[in-house]
């Protein structure tokens, strides 16, 4: 059970330029989330989603971007790169609904570290 | 919207020594989820416990324990006999089961361990 799936684990732009982070989960979780962890501010929660289809903004989603075709997928698209998005992001999984205590537990994948220069 | 406060943004203690990290959230629901989770340098997100707000139980995992105080909505954990490995930051976290899915985090309590 490979749980949550991130790639690329280190990755430095240039200004301007478009990336894509890749998410994935084999838990067949409906929630999945996207963070942002900057020194001090904790992890802010960039987009979400309760399933596939479905998307929708966190607390801080400006350019950034996300789509869910699919349960298991849900990557995070940055438009045009700036130095403020320099950061470590996390992807996350859940249950959506309750299914009792031992399922309501957010699982994080391993982390993309990003530079933009 | 939920709010979670974690108002030490760093602790130490003493190796084989007990320490206490705080939390404190606002929310106006009565049926919801409280997590701690433990950060390493490595930067990997571990679940160290939790806790349904329906239970009056503390919650306990080994050396881990939580004192839950749901009037005060206050949700401290505790290490006890504190290891070298325990090292890392601490996040405090909130769910609510009845309205939407989102996770709240606090923003963190570094925890040094002293040899």
């Amino acid at each position: 059970n490979a749980g949550v799936t991130q790639t690329p684990k280190f990755q430095v732009l240039k200004t301007g330029q478009s990336m894509t982070l890749q998410c994935a989960q084999d838990m067949n979780h409906e929630y999945m989330s996207w963070y942002r962890q900057d020194p001090g501010m904790g992890l802010r929660l960039i987009h979400y989603s309760v399933g596939a289809g479905i998307t929708d903004q966190g607390e801080v989603p400006n350019g950034y971007n996300v789509s869910r075709s699919t349960t298991e997928d849900f990557p995070l698209r940055l438009l045009s790169a700036a130095p403020s998005q320099t950061s470590v992001y996390f992807c996350a999984s859940s249950y959506s609904f309750d299914v009792g205590s031992s399922g309501n537990t957010i699982y994080f994948g391993e982390g993309s570290w990003l530079t933009v220069v | 919207a939920q709010t979670v406060t974690q108002s030490q943004p760093e602790m130490s203690v003493q190796e084989a020594e007990t320490v206490t990290l705080s939390c404190t959230y606002d929310t106006s629901e009565s049926d919801y989820y409280l997590f701690w989770y433990k950060q390493p340098p490595s930067r990997q997100m571990i679940l160290v416990i939790r806790q349904e707000a329906y239970k009056q139980q503390n919650a306990t995992e080994n050396r881990f324990s939580v004192n839950f105080q749901k009037a005060a909505k206050s949700f401290s954990l505790k290490i006890s006999d504190s290891q070298l490995g325990d090292a890392a930051m601490y996040f405090c976290a909130y769910r609510a089961m009845n309205t939407g899915n989102q996770f709240y985090f606090g923003t963190g309590t570094s925890l040094t361990v002293i040899p």
